[in-house]
């Protein structure tokens, strides 16, 4: 089945906490993973994304931790900022993908961060 | 994302009538994805097309809805004779060439009333 499940539905943290964001998938065809982060009123953008030949990608504040054998990937961001605050979404796409745009989305994250 | 851009930003029809909403992705993107987020869900993949093509439409609807991109022009996504469950935000998205990044515009939110 073509589903990216993600969790939490919702996140608190405070400024200069952890924010950490689960996500799993089924279709092991899906080669490419993305994170998105949407202010209100915008489009997705993307923050980061892995490819499953490597457990681990780290860019500035933001870390993917892929575990192909679970088929889950997660998103960390270290010492949360109030601008961190938005929706975060994970999304997949298959081997063979002409381009990185069609791709399966899980639900959604709505991290807030306190100062 | 601001090479994408969507219009109208927002657009209200009555039911029954007819919703048009354009992509213009910057010069050279011929790859455009069309995407539906209902509200507080995630984005579901509907349709890509290069010019003049429809490379996969696996995720739209099979009546009411359509999309073009002509050689000339932006990228169209037409629903006929609305109903309230088509309200949500339509984003596109498009990419210069294969293996690239897809860009998001910043949506337009449809509301059917």
């Amino acid at each position: 089945q073509q589903q990216v499940k993600q969790s939490p539905q919702s996140l608190i943290v405070q400024k200069g906490g952890i924010s950490i964001i689960n996500c799993a998938y089924e279709n092991t065809a899906f080669d490419y993973f993305p994170w998105y982060q949407q202010f209100p009123g915008k489009g997705p953008a993307l923050l980061i994304a892995i490819r499953p030949d490597v457990s681990e990608k780290k860019e500035g504040r933001f870390t993917i931790s892929f575990n192909k054998s679970a088929k889950q990937f997660s998103l960390h961001i270290m010492d949360s900022q109030p601008g961190d605050s938005a929706t975060y979404f994970c999304a997949a796409e298959e081997d063979g993908g002409t381009s990185y745009g069609k791709l399966t989305f899980g639900q959604g994250t709505i991290l807030t961060v306190h100062p | 994302n601001a090479g994408v851009m969507q219009n109208p930003r927002h657009l209200v029809r009555r039911r029954g009538q007819e919703a048009r909403l354009r992509c213009s992705p910057m010069k050279g993107h011929s790859h455009v994805y069309w995407y539906r987020q209902l509200p507080e869900e995630g984005l579901k993949f509907m349709v890509y097309l290069q010019k003049e093509n429809i490379i996969d439409e696996s995720g739209m609807p099979k009546e009411r809805f359509s999309a073009e991109f002509p050689k000339e022009g932006p990228s169209i996504l037409r629903i006929q004779q609305v109903v309230r469950g088509d309200s949500a935000a339509y984003f596109c998205a498009a990419a210069q060439v294969m293996n690239t990044e897809a860009f998001f515009g910043q949506g337009t939110r449809l509301t059917v009333v």
